[in-house]
């Protein structure tokens, strides 16, 4: 079984700083997905970023971007430039390749962004 | 495209009480899922469906919990007897076979059982 680990359950920065979030996981498969989700005090989910394991480059959206280390099985999140905007709650997600079933998440990070 | 849709936002609940959580798909996903979310274990599958069909079930705590898919515009979570470690948020999401792969969240229900 797949599991996802997030070993800071609480980080800050200052606004305009740049942050790094940890995710580490575990899996037997060789293909797969990795996501980050932004859970504000709204309680939506927003997908931030989406990685394929095939894919050897890492994604990046915006000021989001991932370092993603396959043999290392780590996945983390750097937001630039942080903004006030960016306080929440960040899940690290697993899922399979097939698209179709459910995602394994992370405990969370909650981020504070200071101004 | 309105996004996934749950009633409602909130409930307060007694125990003892049945409560029955809503959630709409986005048109034409073929995939739902139910997740739900405590401080203690985060974010956990319970339950989820490929054109209304039941494929996994097996996050579903206990026999108090069922969920229903009757068409693929509707699916209801429903707890009964409810009690207060039922409380959580629910989460619904829908995903689309093929194409990018993402989930689609609802806004989530707040449960508060008493």
């Amino acid at each position: 079984a797949q599991t996802v680990t997030q070993s800071q359950p609480e980080m800050s920065v200052q606004e305009a700083e740049t942050v790094t979030l940890s995710c580490t996981y575990d899996t037997s498969e060789s293909d797969y997905y990795l996501f980050w989700y932004k859970q504000p005090p709204s309680r939506q989910m927003i997908l931030v970023i989406r990685q394929e394991a095939y894919k050897q480059q890492n994604a990046t959206e915006n000021r989001f971007s991932v370092n993603f280390q396959k043999a290392a099985k780590s996945f983390s999140l750097k937001i630039s430039d942080s903004q006030l905007g960016d306080a929440a709650m960040y899940f690290c997600a697993h899922g399979d390749p097939s698209g179709n079933t459910p995602l394994v998440f992370g405990k969370g990070t909650r981020l504070s962004v200071i101004a | 495209d309105a996004g996934v849709i749950q009633s409602p936002r909130h409930e307060v609940t007694e125990m003892g009480q049945e409560v029955t959580l809503r959630c709409k798909p986005i048109s034409g996903h073929d995939y739902l899922f139910w997740y739900r979310q405590t401080m203690m274990r985060g974010l956990e599958l319970l339950i989820y469906f490929n054109n209304n069909v039941p494929i996994d079930d097996s996050g579903m705590p206990e026999d108090r919990f069922s969920a229903k898919m009757p068409n693929a515009s509707f699916s209801t979570l429903k707890i009964q007897p409810s009690e207060p470690r039922d409380s959580a948020v629910y989460f619904c999401a829908s995903s689309l076979a093929g194409g990018i792969y993402e989930q689609f969240f609802g806004p989530g229900t707040r449960l508060t059982v008493l």
